[in-house]
């Protein structure tokens, strides 16, 4: 029963490097949501997905790219990492059907830019 | 500019105390406003709420909404140490697909 599963759980990278965080769900959900959460800050969406092929931009897009080619995962890319991309990072999914559907959330990726 | 603002900030309690945390909201075509509970990772979804006056609860924990006043409280009775973690309020609309997020409040439980 693993849920929303993301990785790595932690990660360390310079100034200017790239790296991809990886999302997956096992639950067929069609909705998919990278989140960034900063020290006693609230959740700002960065990108989500509507199903595979589709993606859009959240509230924090800026710095990060998506893909959405399977139902079941949702890449985030960072190309050129910069200090103030120092987050923790959360990946959510939920099904469809707006009712009664709440988000299921990744154990969250912490990614440290140095 | 924000649309979800949570209040307190944070709360320490004792062990059996009683605490309400506030969520106001405002946003255009409201659609439903949901209550996660964040400890050491991920957050795990409470309770979510359409209605005004109707009263959601689970054990210890209930909920409310008001829409006229358009703010939610969260209840938590008898309060223990497993409570302690960042309760985060988040609204809907019916336009569009997003989950907007208040600050969250930290609470924190006192053997």
């Amino acid at each position: 029963n693993a849920g929303v599963t993301q990785t790595p759980k932690f990660r360390i990278l310079k100034i200017g490097q790239s790296m991809t965080l990886q999302c997956t769900q096992d639950m067929n959900h069609n909705y998919m949501y990278w989140y960034r959460q900063d020290p006693g800050m609230g959740l700002k969406l960065i990108y989500y997905s509507v199903g595979a092929g589709i993606t859009d931009k959240g509230e924090v897009p800026n710095g990060y790219n998506v893909s959405r080619s399977t139902t079941e995962d949702f890449p985030l890319r960072l190309e050129l990492a910069a200090p103030s991309q120092t987050s923790v990072y959360f990946c959510a999914s939920r099904g469809w059907g707006f009712s009664n559907q709440p988000q299921h959330f990744g154990d969250g990726t912490r990614l440290s830019i140095l | 500019e924000d649309k979800v603002v949570q209040s307190p900030l944070s709360l320490v309690v004792h062990e059996g105390d009683t605490v309400t945390l506030n969520c106001s909201y405002e946003v255009t075509n409201f659609r439903s406003l949901l209550w996660y509970k964040q400890e050491k990772k991920a957050p795990t979804f409470l309770f979510m709420l359409t209605s005004s006056g109707i009263e959601k609860k689970s054990g210890r924990l209930s909920s409310i909404l008001d829409k006229k006043e358009l703010f939610s409280i969260l209840n938590i009775t008898a309060t223990q140490t497993g409570d302690s973690a960042v309760y985060l309020c988040a609204v809907t609309m019916n336009t569009g697909n997003q989950f907007y997020f208040g600050t969250g409040t930290s609470l924190t439980v006192i053997p």
